[in-house]
């Protein structure tokens, strides 16, 4: 079965590091662009990143830029996002997501929760 | 405030139909970019529901439904069971944001 698994979300205080990472599994990694898209508690989807297959193209949320950076390593199979300068808004369930040839998301992980505060 | 807008909530009797709004403008769905549709079941992972517009991914029931017209879509839902209580989301491309976006959602409640 398809599978996307994300890990590395916890507690960090406001301007504080984290990084995420997303271990995929039983498709071809390196034909798809990658995304992460977060939930804030109570609150609805929020497109965050993508990256291109290859790696070479990303884009970002503007309420993001500059602070996230996302990046794949194709040969283990993993997507990572690395955000710093973290704000208590960045809280939130973050979710990676493989996009289809319809730039649907049709693959989503469990989901990783961050929590930023003092 | 979402760039696409869906109603807050929608209700229908068990075996009714219902039908939810996507609506956004000429950056996203006005400039023919696909949307697709997601649901959400309380403390679960989004799963995607229609892709294309008007697509089902294998799995997915034909009660589930899409249609697009000029600036907005529709996710239908025929003969509804209790089990689709959940939120759904609306999802397209912006060229003005160069990114995805998602409509705010939508709760739905089988009465």
């Amino acid at each position: 079965e398809v599978q996307l698994l994300e890990s590395g979300g916890g507690l960090v205080q406001p301007g504080g590091s984290l990084r995420l990472s997303c271990a995929a599994s039983r498709f071809s990694f390196s034909s798809y662009a990658m995304n992460w898209v977060r939930q804030a508690p109570g609150k609805g989807l929020e497109w965050v990143s993508v990256i291109s297959g290859s790696g070479h193209k990303t884009l970002y949320a503007d309420s993001v830029k500059g602070r996230f950076t996302i990046s794949r390593d194709n040969s283990k199979n993993t997507l990572h996002l690395q955000m710093d300068s973290l704000r208590a808004e960045d809280t939130a369930v973050y979710y990676c997501a493989k996009r289809d040839s319809f730039d649907a998301f049709d693959i989503w992980g469990q989901g990783t929760m961050v929590t930023v505060s003092s | 405030q979402s760039v696409l807008t869906q109603p807050p909530s929608v209700s229908g009797a068990p075996g009714q139909r219902v039908t939810i709004s996507c609506t956004g403008n000429s950056s996203n769905i006005g400039a023919g970019y696909d949307v697709n549709w997601y649901r959400q079941l309380p403390g679960t992972a989004p799963k995607l529901l229609i892709y294309g517009n008007s697509n089902r991914p294998s799995g997915v029931p034909d009660r589930f439904s899409g249609s697009k017209s000029a600036t907005s879509v529709s996710l239908s839902i025929t003969g509804l069971q209790v089990g689709d209580e959940a939120d759904y989301y609306c999802q397209s491309y912006d060229s003005s944001l160069s990114g995805s976006v998602f409509g705010g959602g939508t709760k739905l409640t089988v009465l």
